[in-house]
Protein backbone atom coordinates (compact mmCIF):
# COMPACT_ATOMS: atom_id res chain seq x y z
CA UNK A 1 0.00 0.00 0.00
CA UNK A 2 0.93 3.66 -0.57
CA UNK A 3 1.95 6.01 2.61
CA UNK A 4 4.08 5.64 5.50
CA UNK A 5 4.85 2.48 7.30
CA UNK A 6 6.73 1.91 10.26
CA UNK A 7 7.39 -1.60 12.27
CA UNK A 8 6.91 -3.28 14.00
CA UNK A 9 3.89 -1.84 15.72
CA UNK A 10 4.79 -3.30 19.03
CA UNK A 11 8.24 -3.54 20.55
CA UNK A 12 9.53 -4.80 24.20
CA UNK A 13 12.60 -4.90 24.74
CA UNK A 14 15.37 -4.98 27.54
CA UNK A 15 17.53 -2.39 28.93
CA UNK A 16 21.26 -2.68 26.99
CA UNK A 17 19.53 -3.78 23.82
CA UNK A 18 19.86 -2.55 20.60
CA UNK A 19 16.18 -2.27 19.13
CA UNK A 20 15.83 -0.78 15.33
CA UNK A 21 12.53 0.86 14.51
CA UNK A 22 11.56 0.88 10.73
CA UNK A 23 10.44 3.55 8.54
CA UNK A 24 8.90 3.32 5.19
CA UNK A 25 7.16 5.66 2.67
CA UNK A 26 6.22 5.44 -0.99
CA UNK A 27 5.46 8.62 -1.74
CA UNK A 28 9.41 9.65 -2.57
CA UNK A 29 9.40 12.61 -0.16
CA UNK A 30 12.74 14.66 0.41
CA UNK A 31 11.98 15.09 4.58
CA UNK A 32 11.48 12.19 6.88
CA UNK A 33 11.00 12.61 10.36
CA UNK A 34 11.27 10.78 13.93
CA UNK A 35 9.88 12.20 16.64
CA UNK A 36 8.92 10.59 19.65
CA UNK A 37 5.50 11.09 22.40
CA UNK A 38 5.78 10.85 25.92
CA UNK A 39 2.70 11.96 28.64
CA UNK A 40 3.05 15.53 29.36
CA UNK A 41 5.71 16.43 26.93
CA UNK A 42 3.23 16.51 23.43
CA UNK A 43 5.55 15.03 20.47
CA UNK A 44 9.49 16.17 20.27
CA UNK A 45 11.45 15.47 17.53
CA UNK A 46 14.71 13.29 17.30
CA UNK A 47 16.30 12.98 13.88
CA UNK A 48 15.50 14.43 10.52
CA UNK A 49 16.55 13.91 7.00
CA UNK A 50 16.26 16.27 4.29
CA UNK A 51 17.43 13.62 1.58
CA UNK A 52 19.40 10.35 1.04
CA UNK A 53 22.64 10.47 3.55
CA UNK A 54 21.58 13.97 4.87
CA UNK A 55 20.68 13.60 8.58
CA UNK A 56 20.26 15.93 11.49
CA UNK A 57 19.66 16.02 15.19
CA UNK A 58 16.44 17.03 16.70
CA UNK A 59 15.94 18.11 19.97
CA UNK A 60 16.11 14.96 21.54
CA UNK A 61 19.21 12.90 19.86
CA UNK A 62 20.90 11.17 22.75
CA UNK A 63 21.02 7.86 22.84
CA UNK A 64 19.45 7.10 18.94
CA UNK A 65 20.91 6.77 15.88
CA UNK A 66 19.65 7.46 12.35
CA UNK A 67 20.58 6.39 8.76
CA UNK A 68 19.29 7.22 5.14
CA UNK A 69 21.14 5.38 2.64
CA UNK A 70 17.81 5.12 0.59
CA UNK A 71 15.24 7.98 0.07
CA UNK A 72 12.37 5.51 0.89
CA UNK A 73 14.01 4.24 4.27
CA UNK A 74 14.66 5.80 7.74
CA UNK A 75 15.68 3.60 10.40
CA UNK A 76 16.17 4.49 14.15
CA UNK A 77 18.65 2.34 16.31
CA UNK A 78 18.42 2.54 20.00
CA UNK A 79 22.23 1.36 20.18
CA UNK A 80 21.94 0.55 24.01
CA UNK A 81 18.33 0.67 25.43
CA UNK A 82 17.13 2.71 28.48
CA UNK A 83 13.99 2.53 30.21
CA UNK A 84 13.44 6.08 29.89
CA UNK A 85 13.39 5.36 25.82
CA UNK A 86 10.01 3.83 26.17
CA UNK A 87 7.63 5.95 24.30
CA UNK A 88 5.96 5.96 21.37
CA UNK A 89 7.52 6.66 18.09
CA UNK A 90 6.22 8.52 15.13
CA UNK A 91 8.02 8.45 11.96
CA UNK A 92 7.38 11.29 9.36
CA UNK A 93 8.09 12.27 5.94
CA UNK A 94 7.25 15.21 3.30
CA UNK A 95 8.20 16.85 0.26
CA UNK A 96 10.78 19.76 0.43
CA UNK A 97 8.87 22.46 1.68
CA UNK A 98 9.32 25.71 -0.71
CA UNK A 99 9.07 23.94 -3.74
CA UNK A 100 6.14 21.70 -3.50
CA UNK A 101 2.34 22.88 -3.25
CA UNK A 102 2.00 21.29 0.35
CA UNK A 103 4.04 21.45 3.20
CA UNK A 104 2.00 18.71 5.31
CA UNK A 105 3.88 16.21 7.54
CA UNK A 106 2.50 13.23 7.43
CA UNK A 107 2.85 10.99 9.82
CA UNK A 108 2.81 7.55 10.32
CA UNK A 109 0.93 4.74 12.61
CA UNK A 110 3.50 4.78 15.30
CA UNK A 111 5.51 1.86 17.18
CA UNK A 112 5.02 1.43 20.50
CA UNK A 113 8.06 0.79 22.69
CA UNK A 114 8.80 -0.59 26.00
CA UNK A 115 12.13 -1.08 27.36
CA UNK A 116 12.28 -2.93 30.49
CA UNK B 1 14.80 27.59 21.28
CA UNK B 2 11.33 27.63 20.07
CA UNK B 3 8.62 27.32 22.28
CA UNK B 4 4.93 25.97 21.54
CA UNK B 5 2.34 26.68 24.56
CA UNK B 6 -1.04 25.38 24.31
CA UNK B 7 -4.23 26.16 26.75
CA UNK B 8 -5.91 24.96 27.41
CA UNK B 9 -4.51 21.37 28.26
CA UNK B 10 -8.26 19.94 29.21
CA UNK B 11 -11.45 21.01 27.98
CA UNK B 12 -14.71 19.29 28.53
CA UNK B 13 -17.22 20.95 26.67
CA UNK B 14 -21.18 20.09 25.88
CA UNK B 15 -22.22 19.37 22.62
CA UNK B 16 -23.37 22.33 20.78
CA UNK B 17 -20.98 25.16 22.46
CA UNK B 18 -18.47 27.06 20.78
CA UNK B 19 -15.13 27.18 22.43
CA UNK B 20 -11.30 28.17 21.28
CA UNK B 21 -7.97 26.79 21.66
CA UNK B 22 -5.02 28.65 21.57
CA UNK B 23 -1.41 28.52 20.45
CA UNK B 24 1.36 30.56 21.11
CA UNK B 25 4.75 30.03 20.21
CA UNK B 26 8.41 32.39 21.31
CA UNK B 27 9.70 32.60 17.76
CA UNK B 28 9.28 34.63 14.11
CA UNK B 29 7.54 31.11 12.12
CA UNK B 30 5.48 31.18 8.78
CA UNK B 31 4.34 27.92 9.28
CA UNK B 32 1.78 26.40 11.75
CA UNK B 33 -0.04 22.93 11.77
CA UNK B 34 -2.62 21.56 13.65
CA UNK B 35 -3.35 17.81 13.99
CA UNK B 36 -6.10 15.81 15.48
CA UNK B 37 -4.77 12.21 17.73
CA UNK B 38 -7.30 10.00 18.29
CA UNK B 39 -6.54 7.41 21.35
CA UNK B 40 -4.06 4.72 20.43
CA UNK B 41 -3.69 6.17 16.69
CA UNK B 42 -1.49 8.55 14.82
CA UNK B 43 -1.51 11.98 13.93
CA UNK B 44 -4.01 13.17 11.21
CA UNK B 45 -3.20 16.61 9.82
CA UNK B 46 -5.69 18.89 10.25
CA UNK B 47 -4.61 22.53 8.94
CA UNK B 48 -1.25 24.13 7.64
CA UNK B 49 -0.92 27.79 8.07
CA UNK B 50 1.32 29.49 6.17
CA UNK B 51 1.17 33.37 6.21
CA UNK B 52 -0.03 36.12 8.12
CA UNK B 53 -3.80 36.45 8.26
CA UNK B 54 -4.51 32.72 7.14
CA UNK B 55 -8.04 31.54 7.65
CA UNK B 56 -8.58 27.76 7.21
CA UNK B 57 -12.18 25.52 7.66
CA UNK B 58 -13.02 22.60 7.78
CA UNK B 59 -16.43 21.81 8.86
CA UNK B 60 -16.57 22.98 12.39
CA UNK B 61 -13.27 23.57 12.71
CA UNK B 62 -11.65 27.06 11.63
CA UNK B 63 -7.70 27.77 12.33
CA UNK B 64 -6.16 30.99 11.82
CA UNK B 65 -2.50 32.81 12.38
CA UNK B 66 -1.65 35.73 13.83
CA UNK B 67 2.23 35.83 12.89
CA UNK B 68 2.46 39.32 14.39
CA UNK B 69 1.18 38.38 18.31
CA UNK B 70 2.61 34.78 17.23
CA UNK B 71 -0.80 32.78 17.78
CA UNK B 72 -2.75 30.98 16.31
CA UNK B 73 -6.38 29.82 17.26
CA UNK B 74 -8.55 26.54 16.53
CA UNK B 75 -12.09 27.55 16.64
CA UNK B 76 -14.82 24.82 17.44
CA UNK B 77 -18.21 25.71 16.58
CA UNK B 78 -21.06 23.76 17.40
CA UNK B 79 -19.27 21.17 18.63
CA UNK B 80 -20.22 17.29 18.72
CA UNK B 81 -18.87 14.33 20.13
CA UNK B 82 -16.75 12.74 17.52
CA UNK B 83 -14.26 16.01 17.95
CA UNK B 84 -13.05 14.49 21.04
CA UNK B 85 -9.92 13.80 20.78
CA UNK B 86 -6.35 15.57 21.41
CA UNK B 87 -5.44 18.76 19.12
CA UNK B 88 -1.63 19.66 18.45
CA UNK B 89 -0.50 22.82 17.37
CA UNK B 90 3.08 22.59 15.70
CA UNK B 91 5.44 25.03 14.60
CA UNK B 92 8.65 24.83 11.79
CA UNK B 93 10.57 27.66 12.76
CA UNK B 94 12.62 27.51 9.19
CA UNK B 95 11.46 30.27 7.29
CA UNK B 96 11.52 29.58 3.32
CA UNK B 97 12.58 26.51 1.85
CA UNK B 98 13.85 23.34 3.66
CA UNK B 99 12.67 22.55 7.12
CA UNK B 100 13.70 21.57 10.75
CA UNK B 101 11.21 19.21 11.75
CA UNK B 102 8.22 20.55 13.80
CA UNK B 103 8.19 22.07 17.32
CA UNK B 104 5.03 20.73 19.34
CA UNK B 105 3.09 22.04 22.12
CA UNK B 106 1.94 19.85 24.91
CA UNK B 107 -1.88 18.68 22.95
CA UNK B 108 -4.81 19.74 24.16
CA UNK B 109 -7.43 17.24 25.05
CA UNK B 110 -10.90 17.73 24.33
CA UNK B 111 -13.99 15.87 25.85
CA UNK B 112 -17.53 16.65 24.23
CA UNK B 113 -20.27 15.37 26.56
CA UNK B 114 -23.51 14.88 25.06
Amino acid sequence: DAGITQSPRYKITETGRQVTLMCHQTWSHSYMFWYRQDLGHGLRLIYYSAAADITDKGEVPDGYVVSRSKTENFPLTLESATRSQTSVYFCASSEFPGTAVSYEQYFGPGTRLTVT
Amino acid sequence: ELKVEQNPLFLSMQEGKNYTIYCNYSTTSDRLYWYRQDPGKSLESLFVLLSNGAVKQEGRLMASLDTKARLSTLHITAAVHDLSATYFCAVDKRRGGGADGLTFGKGTHLIIQP
